[in-house]
């Protein structure tokens, strides 16, 4: 069965700093990766996928992830946060031929003014 | 363009009550279809999936049971409801030929 850890379960991080959220996924032959975003008392919107090809994917408000196998890790940056960006994130990774998204507990990211 | 409706967005039952929670997707034809609940500090768990009208598997032992009345209709059930089944439920939607799932906006369940 898939897992997936999510190390940290909370980050604070000051207004245009960088940030690191990690991920690290249990190895299977062939994975999908993903990022979702959670605002409170929301649902969860998808952020960005790894599904093949380039191992760097990027969303369109500037987060980015890179898969990488040898360290079967799916790690999300963004080089400046902003407030707006203040959510729980979720990594969660779909085996190939299952039905099933597999989640991690969820990192709260708190951007300070 | 795709949209998923959930409702209702809050609801406080007492114990041993019914519960139904309907979600329902618009703009696709035989969407793969999701419940999970997400518990507080505990990430999200798949209750229930569907891949057809009257096909539904379930993924863990539980309170509660699914069905799927029409192609873009999920409905979530339970007869008698327990301290337990609180929690942040999310209805999810997928085409079946795409690899990513989309999300409701929640029904926050408190059982009291």
């Amino acid at each position: 069965a898939q897992s997936v850890t999510q190390l940290d379960s909370q980050v604070p991080v000051f207004e245009e700093a960088p940030v690191e959220l990690r991920c690290n996924y249990s190895s299977s032959v062939s994975v999908y990766l993903f990022w979702y975003v959670q605002y409170p008392n929301q649902g969860l919107q998808l952020l960005l996928k790894y599904l093949s090809g380039s191992t760097l994917v990027e969303s369109i408000n500037g987060f980015e992830a890179e898969f990488n196998k040898s360290q079967t890790s799916f790690h999300l940056r963004k080089p400046s946060v902003h407030i707006s960006d203040t959510a729980e994130y979720f990594c969660a990774s779909r085996g190939a031929g299952s039905y099933q998204l597999t989640f991690g507990k969820g990192t709260k990211l708190s951007v300070i003014p | 363009s795709q949209t998923i409706h959930q409702w209702p967005a809050t609801l406080v039952q007492p114990v041993g009550s019914p519960l139904s929670l309907e979600c329902t997707v618009e703009g696709t034809s035989n969407p793969n279809l999701y419940w999970y609940r997400q518990a507080a500090g505990r990430g999200l768990q798949l209750l229930f999936y569907s891949v057809g009208i009257g096909q539904i598997s379930s993924e863990v032992p539980q309170n509660l049971s699914a069905s799927r009345p029409q192609d873009r209709q999920f409905i979530l059930s339970s007869k008698k409801l327990l301290l337990s089944d609180s929690g942040f439920y999310l209805c999810a939607w997928s085409r079946p030929t795409r690899i990513e799932a989309f999300f409701g906006q929640g029904t926050r369940l408190t059982v009291v």
